[in-house]
């Protein structure tokens, strides 16, 4: 069970808005610990899409974006299209179990 | 250019050892923080294990006492030993350079293509 819990799927149409939402506790993104987020196509290795809450990696469109707030964190992707289809991750740290937390992951799908 | 490529996985029994390698280059490993993160078949990702540039080193507790982070300064090497494997330690083990900008942030900048470890008799 993971310590970050994420929808398991979300969908839209080209074109559409989607969120992920990431929720944690009072030890991860509560206790101040920044979110970040990573894409996963099948088959690959997971790739940074967001740091540190709402920063882009170079490369990275400005379709995606994040927020944080309290204990939990979003992802929101505008302008869906066909090639954003895939898994999305957020990451944090936790001060309890004194290491890096993965959320539990969420599919993307373009109907 | 950042790169992160892993070697060694393959068929292991349950109980039995293997010690997956990640050769880094662009960059030193011993002037960051280095993890090994796994993803079982169909699931999650999963932090394992984190070394850090001075030296301390901290573990999943899925893992403590059975694995065993390490690196080689001169071959710019991350090393991942395991012992006593069991079915559930069967994934993708990915290394990843870790990026941190304050002591509130650690995320994964750089990801090698993974190597996959099969537990199973």
């Amino acid at each position: 069970q993971s310590v970050l819990t994420q929808p398991p799927s979300v969908s839209g149409a080209p074109g559409q808005r989607v969120t992920i939402s990431c929720t944690g506790s009072s030890s991860n993104i509560g206790a101040g610990y920044e979110v970040h987020w990573y894409q996963q196509f099948p088959g690959t290795a997971p790739k940074l899409l967001i740091f540190d809450n709402n920063n882009r990696p170079s490369g990275v469109p400005d379709r995606f974006s994040g927020s944080r707030s309290a204990t939990s964190a979003s992802l929101a992707i505008s302008g869906l299209r066909a090639e954003d289809e895939a898994d999305y991750y957020c990451q944090s740290y936790d001060t309890n179990l004194i290491g890096y937390v993965f959320g539990s992951g969420t599919k993307v799908t373009v109907l | 250019e950042v790169q992160l490529v892993e070697s060694g996985g393959g068929l292991v029994q349950p109980g039995g050892s293997l010690r997956l390698s990640c050769a880094a280059s662009g960059f030193t490993v011993n002037s960051h923080y280095m993890s090994w993160v796994r993803q079982a078949p169909g699931k999650g990702l999963e932090w394992v294990s984190v070394i850090h540039h001075d030296g301390n080193i901290f573990y999943a507790d899925s893992v403590k006492g059975r694995f065993t982070i390490s690196r080689d300064n001169s071959k710019n090497t991350l090393y991942l030993q395991m012992h006593s494997v069991r079915d559930e330690d069967t994934a993708m083990y990915y290394c990843a350079r870790v990026s941190y900008i304050s002591s509130w942030s650690y995320y994964f900048d750089y990801w090698g293509q993974g190597t996959l470890l099969t537990v199973s008799s």
